[in-house]
């Protein structure tokens, strides 16, 4: 199973929004509607921000969003802070493998 | 509130084994499934495996299947990953994380981590 592909970086200033892709193909990402993002700041454990796609967990921004369209899911962050920076990971049901896969992590930087 | 605290990380020569172990509170353990993540230095996450909350069905990437087993014991609230058969390559922070009640792979609580460093 091959991970889901994200951009490598996503940049923005304060008070953007950006958007973090996450393209997969229609045995993960496609098929299902069982996307989550999570957040990953430095040298500490990841944190669950969006699950099913767009639910976002009681205590997350609702300056964070998720969607979908085809084989790929998107992480909208709007109104971005200085906080944001972090690691952001998608990760998808996939028929392939009960564990489920990961994509390959995205870089946001707050300039 | 739900906490998750892993243990049993350190140094390893390749071919040696390991066993970690993560206790949880603040949550019904036995009616979770709980996972295995690992994280490489400077890559992306990884699963590593899966357990029903009864211990009755397990799950491996195919990248340890046969070398890590994942146990559980419910009446110690307590998650195990026995890791044999060590490679270099095996080298990562391991965080364990417990399943959400929903359909698909979301898991919602992490551990902090344990550092797992497979080097002669």
């Amino acid at each position: 199973q091959s991970a889901l592909t994200q951009p490598a970086s996503v940049s923005g200033s304060p008070g953007q929004s950006i958007t973090i892709s996450c393209t997969g193909t229609s045995s993960d990402v496609g098929g299902y509607n069982y996307v989550s993002w999570y957040q990953q700041h430095s040298d500490k454990a990841p944190k669950l921000m969006i699950y099913d796609v767009s639910n976002r967990p009681s205590g997350v921004s609702i300056r964070f969003s998720g969607s979908k369209s085809g084989n790929t899911a998107s992480l909208t962050i709007s109104g971005l802070q200085a906080e944001d920076e972090a690691d952001y990971y998608c990760s998808s049901y996939t028929s392939s493998s009960t564990l489920g896969v990961f994509g390959t992590g995205t870089k946001v930087t707050v300039l | 509130e739900v906490q998750l605290l892993e243990s049993g990380g350190g140094l390893v020569q390749p071919g040696g084994s390991l066993r970690l172990s993560c206790a949880t509170s603040g949550f019904t353990f036995s009616g979770y499934g709980m996972r295995w993540v690992r994280q490489a230095p400077g890559k992306g996450l990884e699963w590593v495996s899966a357990i029903t909350g009864g211990g009755e069905n397990t799950y491996y990437a195919d990248s340890v299947k046969g070398r890590f087993t994942i146990s559980r014991d419910n009446s110690k609230n307590t998650l195990y990953l026995q890791m044999n058969s060590l490679r270099a390559e095996d080298t990562a922070i391991y965080y364990c994380a417990k399943r959400t009640s929903r359909t698909g792979t979301t898991v919602d609580y992490w551990g902090q981590g344990t550092l797992v460093t497979v080097s002669s």
